[in-house]
């Protein structure tokens, strides 16, 4: 089983509508989680963190369920900008320097 | 200040020759990372440094070699390149229990 497990979509939305996707991960000792973005040919930069109690960033909101081992990234009101891959990212421990990454979903959101 | 820059962006080899990737960071990061990434895969971590003289295997090191002379500075060695890989390769760098900041990629055919 893969480390970290992400449907890879592509999930094709309106501007302006909400996309939702989650991340699984397998090892139950993982401490820090991470979303980043990459785009076409581009190196993954880092979108946010992701925290127990859950978090937000402007139209983007990070979830944690640590008892189903998953987090999931929610984007509200999409801008075209948003098309992108969505990398999940999983440390397994907080003092591991060594991330486990999965191959990322696909968001494409047309005018 | 650059973030991470990796050079060269560009580079064909034939089979056999040998080649070496350098990646620089002016953030002050202790940890430094050598990835490559392939279609349809997550990012598979080749070789990591945890501080300037030390290196270490990752997920996948074989074909591969690594220096840390200083710092600032990760390099990545092919001795005798083979088609398999044939990929894109991504340099980071972090703090210790912090996300990863990532350079710009290198795109290497081995024909």
């Amino acid at each position: 089983r893969k480390e970290v497990e992400q449907d890879p979509g592509p999930f094709n939305v309106p501007e302006g509508a909400t996309v939702a996707f989650n991340c699984t991960y397998s090892n139950s000792a993982s401490q820090s989680f991470f979303w980043y973005r990459q785009d076409c040919r581009k190196e993954p930069k880092l979108l946010m963190s992701v925290y127990s109690s859950g978090n937000e960033d402007g139209r983007f909101t990070a979830q944690l369920n640590r008892a189903s081992q998953y987090i999931s990234l929610l984007i509200r009101d999409s801008k075209l900008s948003d098309s992108a891959t969505y990398l999940c990212v999983v440390n397994l421990r907080s003092n591991d320097y060594k991330l486990s990454f999965g191959a990322g979903t696909t968001v494409t959101v047309r005018a | 200040n650059a973030g991470v820059t990796q050079t060269p962006k560009f580079r064909v080899l034939k089979t056999g020759q040998s080649m070496t990737l350098l990646c620089a960071q002016d953030m002050n990061h202790e940890y430094m990372y050598w990835y490559r990434q392939d279609p349809g895969m997550g990012l598979r971590l080749i070789h990591y440094s945890v501080g300037e003289g030390t290196t270490a295997k990752g997920e996948v090191p074989d074909g591969y070699n690594v220096s840390r002379l200083k710092k600032q500075n990760f390099l990545l060695g092919l001795e005798s390149a083979a088609p398999s890989q044939t990929s894109v390769y991504f340099c980071a760098s972090s703090r210790l229990g912090r996300g990863q900041f990532f350079g710009p990629g290198t795109r290497l055919t081995v024909l």
